[in-house]
């Protein structure tokens, strides 16, 4: 059974205070790790998608980065409106190869 | 723009009665699907659809219905069976294409049981 596990559950940060998320995954044959970000009572907002070992991808202050069995999420010089609940998703070819497989999020506060 | 609505934004229900949440996309994505998130826990597939006309349970489908009649809507019902509704309901939706695949996401309906 495919599993995500984010760590921490929950994260407090001093603005300018850089610091990273991770997500570890066991899943058979990865087709894709998935970022995304989710404001209170709001649907998640679409980062970045990483599909194999060594890839990483940017946006602004944020870097994906991807490992055979986890991925990480480095946020620089945070602001408070980085503040959000970041989750991650896996694709894997069991079952179809549409479905995602999320883990429970982690909770970051970045305080002014 | 292009993107995904979902109405109501917040629904009360009475123990007993079926609701129906609404969902519509205009992103012209061939795949939808249906998510429950409850506080701590991660997204949880409902249903899901690739074409019109199909759809396939998904982790948790007991207590709820949909249908995919056209391209652009994805309603899910929420029926009496279901014996703890209370949550927050997310519609996504995504092509099909080997390359892409990526799930946008609605704003989500609040349901609450009263």
């Amino acid at each position: 059974e495919d599993q995500v596990t984010q760590s921490p559950e929950a994260l407090r940060l001093q603005e300018g205070e850089s610091s990273s998320l991770n997500c570890s995954y066991t899943v058979s044959g990865l087709r894709g790790l998935f970022w995304y970000r989710q404001d209170p009572g709001k649907g998640p907002e679409f980062l970045f998608t990483l599909y194999s070992a060594g890839e990483e991808k940017e946006k602004e202050r944020l870097k994906a980065t991807l490992t055979k069995k986890e991925s990480f999420l480095h946020i620089t010089a945070p602001k408070p409106e980085d503040s959000a609940t970041y989750l991650c998703a896996v694709r894997a070819p069991s079952g179809s190869a549409r479905q995602l497989t999320f883990g429970s999020g982690t909770q970051l506060t970045v305080l002014p | 723009d292009g993107g995904i609505t979902q109405s109501p934004k917040y629904l009360f229900r009475k123990e007993g009665q079926n609701v129906t949440l609404s969902c519509e996309q205009n992103l012209n994505h061939d795949a939808m699907y249906w998510y429950r998130q409850d506080p701590g826990q991660g997204l949880r597939l409902i249903y899901y659809s690739q074409i019109v006309n199909d759809f396939q349970k998904g982790d948790i489908a007991e207590g709820y219905s949909v249908s995919r009649e056209k391209k652009e809507s994805f309603p899910l019902t929420v029926t009496s069976a279901q014996k703890n509704p209370t949550a927050f309901y997310l519609c996504a939706s995504s092509t099909t294409r080997l390359a892409g695949g990526t799930q946008y996401f609605g704003p989500g309906t609040r349901l609450t049981v009263l």
